[in-house]
């Protein structure tokens, strides 16, 4: 089944923990993406990448790294999260960049950082 | 930068009635595309459906279909025979034409929409 799978759904941490949230996807798209969902500002992205080795920041990168050693994964890391990135995270890939193409989303990830 | 405005938080709807969903956007593009995308209560980003800027007929799928107006920037949502299913948050998004460098979508602040038995 194509699919974008996003682990964990869950996770309650304390600041300063580093964390990885891990997206990956089955349909070999080039390009994939992390937004964060928050009440009342709808959905805005943090980074995106191309394809393989390239990454670029997008609306709300402070406080987030990513990597895309691999085509299928992009994974998410919070290096010291802070309270202020409690959110629900979604990562989404597509087969190529341009609103042509789909974008698929994960299930999400609800953050909570104490 | 591109804006997207939805400017109805909540509505609700009886069951197989009929409901419109606005959204409105701001941009100096003459090429665009626009969504809209449902939350269901599983959270799952689900497309609805898409037009392109440079297409004068509105796009359908159907019970969803749109109203796009260019000059007056508004795209708004319609959804026919409302069923219980449709009940989500509905979330409106910009999105500029491939090339034009990074790929991002713009999503406004999202409508919530609850169909009632």
């Amino acid at each position: 089944e194509a699919q974008v799978t996003q682990n964990p759904r869950y996770l309650i941490t304390v600041t300063g923990k580093k964390l990885t949230v891990t997206c990956s996807q089955n349909m070999n798209h080039e390009y994939m993406s992390w937004y964060r969902q928050d009440p009342g500002l709808g959905l805005r992205q943090i980074y995106y990448s191309m394809n393989v080795e390239v990454t670029d920041k997008g609306d709300v990168p402070e406080g987030y790294k990513v990597s895309r050693k691999e085509k299928r994964n992009f994974p998410l890391i919070l290096e010291s999260p802070s309270p202020n990135q409690t959110s629900l995270y979604f990562c989404a890939s597509s087969l190529g960049a341009g609103p042509h193409y789909e974008q698929y989303f994960g299930p999400g990830t609800r953050l909570t950082v104490t | 930068a591109q804006t997207v405005t939805q400017s109805q938080p909540e509505m609700s709807v009886q069951e197989a009635e009929t409901v419109t969903l606005s959204c409105t956007y701001d941009t100096s593009e003459n090429n665009y595309y626009l969504f809209w995308y449902k939350q269901p209560p599983s959270r799952q980003m689900i497309l609805v459906i898409r037009q392109e800027a440079y297409k004068q007929q509105n796009a359908t799928e159907n019970r969803f279909s749109v109203n796009f107006q260019k000059a007056a920037k508004s795209f708004s949502l319609k959804i026919s025979d409302s069923q219980l299913g449709d009940t989500a948050m509905y979330f409106c998004a910009f999105s500029p034409p491939s090339g034009a460098g990074s790929y991002q979508l713009t999503f406004g602040k999202g409508t919530k929409l609850s169909v009632i038995p």
